[in-house]
């Protein structure tokens, strides 16, 4: 069964900083992985998607990366905002099966400070 | 276009009540699910229908009905409520059907019913 862990649950961090957000998964033979945000009683929101034959994804001053064979993936926020203060998720999507489902991890928390 | 909609935004119930959470999407998706998500953990799926007409188990199915109503509404009943279901209840929807999803199929997910059994 597919496990996905992303440490740390939560980060505060000062505007301005680069960072990173980890996400590791327990079985390589994936589909595609996606980060999303999630905001305080709201839903999810795409942020990437990396398909597994792809190496990256870009967008804005987002930048998600994929390493199947060691079972990770990171997402970079380059030059952080206030308003990036959101928990993130990272889902993986199975590649064996008829039921290509997602598998969440339970989130980062970050905070970016004023 | 109003993307996915849930109905109600909270909710609370007494043990042993029922209720029907409702789901609709405008976006002329296939798939439709239902997630929950509780404290420290993941989104975790409970059914999902990959086209109009057809449902099936997630991971935690156990104390669920669905209905998919047709290719827009899919809804979450709840037949006699325990404390245990507690949670933040998620529906989402994507373009095609889950078994034959393309590396770049994405869900697109409502705000949340938010579920207190006491």
């Amino acid at each position: 069964k597919q496990e996905v862990t992303q440490i740390p649950a939560a980060l505060s961090v000062p505007e301005g900083e680069n960072l990173v957000l980890n996400c590791s998964f327990t079985d390589s033979a994936i589909y595609n992985l996606q980060w999303f945000r999630q905001d305080p009683g709201k839903g999810l929101t795409s942020l990437l998607l990396i398909q597994s034959s792809q190496r990256e994804q870009t967008s804005g001053r987002l930048n998600a990366s994929l390493d199947k064979s060691s079972g990770r993936s990171t997402l970079y926020i380059a030059a952080s905002q206030p308003g990036d203060s959101a928990t993130y998720l990272c889902a993986v999507r199975q590649g064996s099966g008829s039921a290509r489902q997602l598998t969440f991890g339970s989130g980062t928390q970050l905070t970016v400070l004023p | 276009n109003a993307g996915v909609t849930q109905t109600p935004k909270f909710q609370v119930l007494k043990t042993g009540q029922s209720m029907t959470l409702q789901c609709a999407q405008d976006m002329n998706h296939n798939s439709m699910y239902w997630y929950r998500q509780d404290p420290g953990m993941g989104l975790r799926l409970i059914y999902y229908s990959a086209s109009e007409g057809t449902t099936d188990k997630g991971e935690v199915p156990n104390g669920y009905n669905v209905s998919r109503l047709n290719k827009r509404e899919f809804s979450l009943r709840l037949e006699s409520a325990a404390p245990s279901q507690t949670s933040v209840y998620f529906c989402a929807s994507s373009p095609t059907s889950s078994a034959w999803a393309t590396s770049t199929d994405t869900q697109y997910f409502g705000p949340g019913t938010r579920l207190t059994v006491l």
